[in-house]
């Protein structure tokens, strides 16, 4: 069964203490794999999209990264407003739905 | 502002009742996606259209259908509710008829609230 798998489930973090996010899957036919950022009460912000292993992208704070097995959201320095629930999500092989995660609820304290 | 525009964005109705969530997806996209969040179950797939024809179906009940118009907007809805209906929907678009290669935006959604 095709399965996306966040950890942690949260996270608190110290404004300007790095660290990062996981997101690991087992789809078969990866298709891409999605990042979003998502407020209470909003819609997912969309971040990134990483299509193949070894692949990074960067936006301000935040880098997120591709292994066969996982992608990790890494942050660095976070202030306040990062804090959020980020979503990883894949589309199974054949299918075209989005299989979300669970997130991780991100809390940066100033 | 993704550009995806969804209304109402609140709706609170009573249970037996039904429903129409509308959706505007981004100018040019082709396919529109609708999703329930809900507390306990997170972000889960409803339905895709691609240019006014269905092209997936994930958990949708059968009190609820959805249609996209020759405009593109899309509609979801949702009938004989149930306490158990209450959640967020969101609706997101994309350019593509399939999400390899392409990104998915989603609109600010609709709280339903069944009482």
């Amino acid at each position: 069964e095709d399965q996306v798998t966040q950890s942690p489930e949260a996270l608190r973090l110290q404004e300007g203490e790095s660290s990062s996010l996981n997101c690991s899957y087992t789809v078969s036919g990866l298709r891409g794999l999605f990042w979003y950022r998502q407020d209470p009460g909003k819609g997912p912000e969309f971040l990134f999209t990483l299509y193949s292993a070894g692949e990074e992208k960067e936006k301000e704070r935040l880098k997120a990264t591709l292994t066969k097995k996982e992608s990790f959201l890494h942050i660095t320095a976070p202030k306040p407003e990062d804090s959020a629930t980020y979503l990883c999500a894949v589309p199974p092989g054949g299918s075209e739905k989005l299989v979300f995660g669970k997130g991780t609820k991100l809390t940066v304290n100033p | 502002d993704s550009g995806v525009t969804q209304t109402p964005k609140h709706l609170i109705t009573a249970t037996g009742q039904r429903v129409t969530l509308r959706c505007s997806p981004r100018s040019g996209d082709l396919s529109v996606y609708w999703y329930q969040q809900s507390l306990d179950q997170g972000l889960q797939f409803l339905i895709q259209y691609y240019n006014g024809e269905e092209r997936a179906k994930g958990n949708i009940l059968e009190r609820f259908s959805a249609q996209q118009f020759p405009d593109l907007h899309s509609e979801l809805n949702l009938s004989s509710l149930e306490l158990g209906d209450s959640a967020l929907y969101f609706c997101a678009s994309s350019a593509a008829r399939t999400l390899g290669g392409t990104e998915a935006f989603f609109g600010q959604g609709t709280r339903l609230t069944v009482v």
